[in-house]
Parts: C-alpha cells; sequence; structure tokens
C-alpha cells in the first residue's frame, strides 16, 4: 500500500514571501501520479499542481512549482510570492496509473494547514 | 454548472438513524469515490467505483453502504450511523484515462448525536 507524509502540521509565512511544503510518499510502483490540492476554509477542494513521475521536469503553475525528486521519493510544493488567499490546507496526493483493484484512487496525506500573515 | 453536487450540505443524524448522502456527476466521468476528512487523518477512501454496476470497498468501508447504479450518481448509505462517522464526507470523480486528478464535490458534513 502507498503512504503519504506531511511532516508540517503547520506552517506561516509572511505576505509577498515564498514558502515550501514538504511531502514524501512511499510506493515500489514506478508509473504514477502525484497531486497537490487546496483546500480554503470554503471546503472546496482545488487541484493546485499535478507532477508524472515518468516526467523529471518539475511541474510550474504560475506561482506554486514543485520539487520532484523521484529516487527521495519527495514531492515538495513552493508558493511564491504569497498571497492572503494562499491561507488554507494543503494536501498531497498520490495515484497509482496501473489497473487493478484500488488502483487510480487518491491516498492522501494528513496535511499542512498554511497561514499567509499580512 | 458542470461538476460534482453533493447534497445535502449539512445534516445532524441521531445515533442509529439511517441516512443517504447524494452525489451526482454531470460529466460523464466513470470513476466516482467517496472519501471522509477528520481533523489531522487527511481524507480517507470508504468506497469507489470504476463504472456503473461495479463498486469495491476503500480503506474505512465499515458502516456504509454504495451502489451504482446509473454513471450520473454514487450514493452513500449510513444504515445505523454512530458518533464515530461525524465528519465531512467529499465525493469525488474522474475520468477513465485522463490525469489531471479528481474533481471533488463541496463536501456534506455530519455530526452525529
Amino acid at each position: 500500500a502507498q503512504t503519504v507524509t506531511q511532516s508540517q502540521p503547520e506552517m506561516s509565512v509572511q505576505e509577498a514571501e515564498t514558502v515550501t511544503l514538504s511531502c514524501t510518499y512511499d510506493t515500489s510502483e514506478n508509473n504514477y501520479y502525484l497531486f497537490w490540492y487546496k483546500q480554503p476554509p470554503s471546503r472546496q477542494m482545488i487541484l493546485v499542481i499535478r507532477q508524472e513521475a515518468y516526467k523529471q521536469q518539475n511541474a510550474t503553475e504560475n506561482r506554486f512549482s514543485v520539487n520532484f525528486q523521484k529516487a527521495a521519493k519527495s514531492f515538495s510544493l513552493k508558493i511564491s510570492d504569497s498571497q492572503l488567499g494562499d491561507t488554507a490546507m494543503y494536501f498531497c496526493a498520490f495515484m497509482m496509473t496501473l489497473s487493478g483493484a484500488g488502483s487510480y484512487q487518491l491516498t492522501f496525506g494528513k496535511g499542512t494547514k498554511l497561514s499567509v500573515i499580512p | 454548472n458542470a461538476g460534482v453536487t453533493q447534497t445535502p450540505k449539512f445534516q445532524v443524524l441521531k445515533t442509529g438513524q439511517s441516512m443517504t448522502l447524494q452525489c451526482a456527476q454531470d460529466m460523464n466521468h466513470e470513476y466516482m469515490s467517496w472519501y471522509r476528512q477528520d481533523p489531522g487523518m487527511g481524507l480517507r477512501l470508504i468506497h469507489y467505483s470504476v463504472g456503473a454496476g461495479i463498486t469495491d470497498q476503500g480503506e474505512v468501508p465499515n458502516g456504509y453502504n454504495v451502489s451504482r447504479s446509473t454513471t450520473e450518481d454514487f450514493p452513500l448509505r449510513l444504515l445505523s450511523a454512530a458518533p464515530s462517522q461525524t465528519s465531512v464526507y467529499f465525493c469525488a470523480s474522474r475520468q477513465s484515462g485522463q490525469t489531471y486528478g479528481y474533481t471533488f464535490g463541496s463536501g456534506t458534513r455530519l455530526t452525529v448525536v
């Protein structure tokens, strides 16, 4: 079974600064996807960024980028120029791409609560 | 608007009561899943479906039933509610073959007293 670990339950960052959220995972599979989801106080789950394991290039989406280290099984999220609207819970998630029982389902970490301070 | 619709948004049940959480999607997605979110636990998979008529258990299935008679709908049934089932429940869906992760509903906050 896959496991996802987010070791930082809470973090804070000053507005306009940069913050990095950590995520490690454990799997014996070679083909998979990794995701970061954002959950603001509204409770909605919003996809922030995704990474395919077979791609060496790190994914970027505007102010959000990842540092994907496949050998180390690490998938951190960097938020640049933090904004007040970035205040939320952030969940790292793993999804296998092979068919079979339980595959294609998301396995989540426990989340990191990020507060952006004005 | 296209997406995943969950009803109700809030519900209070008494211990032992039964109820059904509704989930509907209009994107013709084959995969649908139910998760529960508890403080400090992240989201945990309850049941999932890979198509109409096909369901399977996730990590925490006890106390919950599901069925998938149509592509659009994936209801979650609590047969005899217990206080341990107090949680926020999310339904999510995804098209097979696409890799953009799941689309989530807005959640149902359930309190069992």
